[in-house]
């Protein structure tokens, strides 16, 4: 059973550019949590999915970001006209839905850089 | 606000030593509250879910307790290892339906 999937591992975008990361969760999982960890920081949450809807998006900037996790594929975290403090460090994760409390399932992140 | 608080920062242990730290999250709307390890260059991985007041669980040579009524779990790791190296993560679930939030983390260094 694979683990949770997150691609690409290291993307660079130009100011303006768009950024578009993925996250396939584990197998029968269907909530998806995204983090961000800046540089020497924490885990900020930024948006919580099932499939085909939006649980929790407090965490979101209210602009350039967006999530989605459709029926079929994987969740998508979109930031549009990249600027430099979104570098950082994206990480996905996943939980079985029969387990409210479950653990998160980690991918190993996607690392955004900015020039 | 939802906050998560995690101390100390960091800590250095000697080998063989034991030692803990602590998560303090909201005392009313309790779910859930996890731990995770977080080694360098790798991913998050859960050590413990605890969802009962008083529960205490152990794997190996490390232990969780909750007390949800003041709002604190201590972390416990009994004679630390060189491995045991990490930085350690608390993270709080409100509801069922709710996000989880993580606290800063505890930076743990094993001196050889």
């Amino acid at each position: 059973n694979a683990g949770v999937m997150q691609n690409p591992r290291h993307l660079v975008r130009r100011r303006g550019q768009e950024a578009r990361l993925r996250c396939s969760p584990m197998k029968g999982h269907s909530h998806v949590y995204w983090y961000r960890q800046l540089p020497e920081e924490g885990l900020k949450f930024m948006v919580y999915l099932q499939k085909e809807n939006i649980i929790d998006e407090s965490g979101m900037p209210k602009e350039r970001f967006s999530a989605e996790f459709p029926k079929e594929g994987p969740s998508i975290l979109r930031i549009q006209q990249v600027v430099r403090g979104d570098s950082a460090a994206y990480f996905c994760a996943s939980s079985p839905v029969q387990e409210g409390a479950g653990e998160l399932f980690f991918g190993e992140g996607s690392r955004l850089t900015v020039l | 606000i939802l906050n998560v608080e995690q101390s100390p920062q960091s800590l250095h242990v000697q080998e063989g030593d034991s030692t803990n730290f602590t998560c303090s999250f909201p005392s009313s709307n309790f779910y859930a509250l996890h731990w995770y390890r977080w080694e360098t260059a790798k991913s998050p991985e859960a050590l413990f879910v605890m969802t009962l007041n008083g529960d205490e669980k152990k794997k190996g040579r490390i232990s969780a307790t909750l007390n949800t009524k003041e709002g604190y779990s201590y972390l416990y790791i009994k004679g630390s290892q060189p491995e045991d190296s990490a930085t350690y993560l608390c993270a709080f679930k409100h509801s069922s339906a709710s996000k989880i939030i993580f606290g800063s983390g505890t930076r743990l260094s094993i001196r050889p």
